[in-house]
């Protein structure tokens, strides 16, 4: 069975640092892997989608790898801003079944202070 | 602008007064999905629909009912609602399950059941 394990769950930290959110999976059958923010009273916005067969992506100040050997993805936010405050999701779409839901890990939430 | 709408955003209701969730997305998708969120449970899928009149359970189907007559609708029905049912709802579509697909997801819907 799939478990989505998110590390830490709060973090703390002043404006400007660079950060490193973890993420692990217990299952490599996987098609993609997603990070996700959500802002509260928002919805999910999508943030970077990896697909199986690639290591890394990038969208501006964001950077995710995925190692699937190890079952590790990480968000990595350079140059933080207060504007980066939210909650970070991963979720992995798992292969198996016609379902192919996506399994969530309960999330990191990010605090960046002024 | 590419979008998944729910209606209402916030509904409080009362035990057992049958309610419906609208959800509505313009990209076309053939996958759309409904989630509950509670907190440390995280986002667990309750139905799942494949295409029009394709629909099926997901983790946590009990106490709800979908329909997918059209493409671009996917209501949650609750017939007899709970107050294990207070959750934060989410609709969410994709173009399908594969590995290159984001899924989109609705701002959410806060129900509250007393």
């Amino acid at each position: 069975k799939q478990e989505v394990t998110q590390i830490p769950a709060a973090l703390s930290v002043p404006e400007g640092e660079n950060l490193v959110l973890n993420c692990s999976f217990t299952d490599s059958a996987i098609y993609n892997l997603q990070w996700f923010r959500q802002d509260p009273g928002k919805g999910l916005t999508s943030l970077l989608l990896i697909q199986s067969s690639q290591r890394e992506q990038t969208s501006g100040r964001l950077n995710a790898s995925l190692d699937k050997s190890s079952g590790r993805s990480t968000l990595y936010i350079a140059a933080s801003q207060p504007g980066d405050s939210a909650t970070y999701l991963c979720a992995v779409r798992r292969r198996a079944g016609n379902n192919r839901k996506l399994i969530w890990g309960l999330g990191t939430s990010l605090a960046v202070n002024p | 602008e590419a979008q998944v709408t729910q209606n209402p955003r916030y509904l409080i209701t009362v035990t057992g007064k049958k309610l419906t969730v609208t959800c509505s997305q313009n990209m076309n998708h053939e996958y759309m999905s409904w989630y509950r969120q509670d907190p440390g449970l995280g986002l667990r899928q309750i139905y799942y629909s494949m295409n029009v009149e394709v629909t099926d359970k997901g983790d946590v189907p009990e106490g709800y009912k979908v329909s997918r007559k059209e493409k671009r609708n996917f209501p949650l029905i609750l017939e007899s609602p709970s107050p294990n049912q207070t959750s934060l709802y989410f609709c969410a579509s994709s173009l399908s399950t594969g590995a290159k697909n984001i899924q989109y997801f609705g701002a959410g819907t806060r129900l509250s059941v007393l």
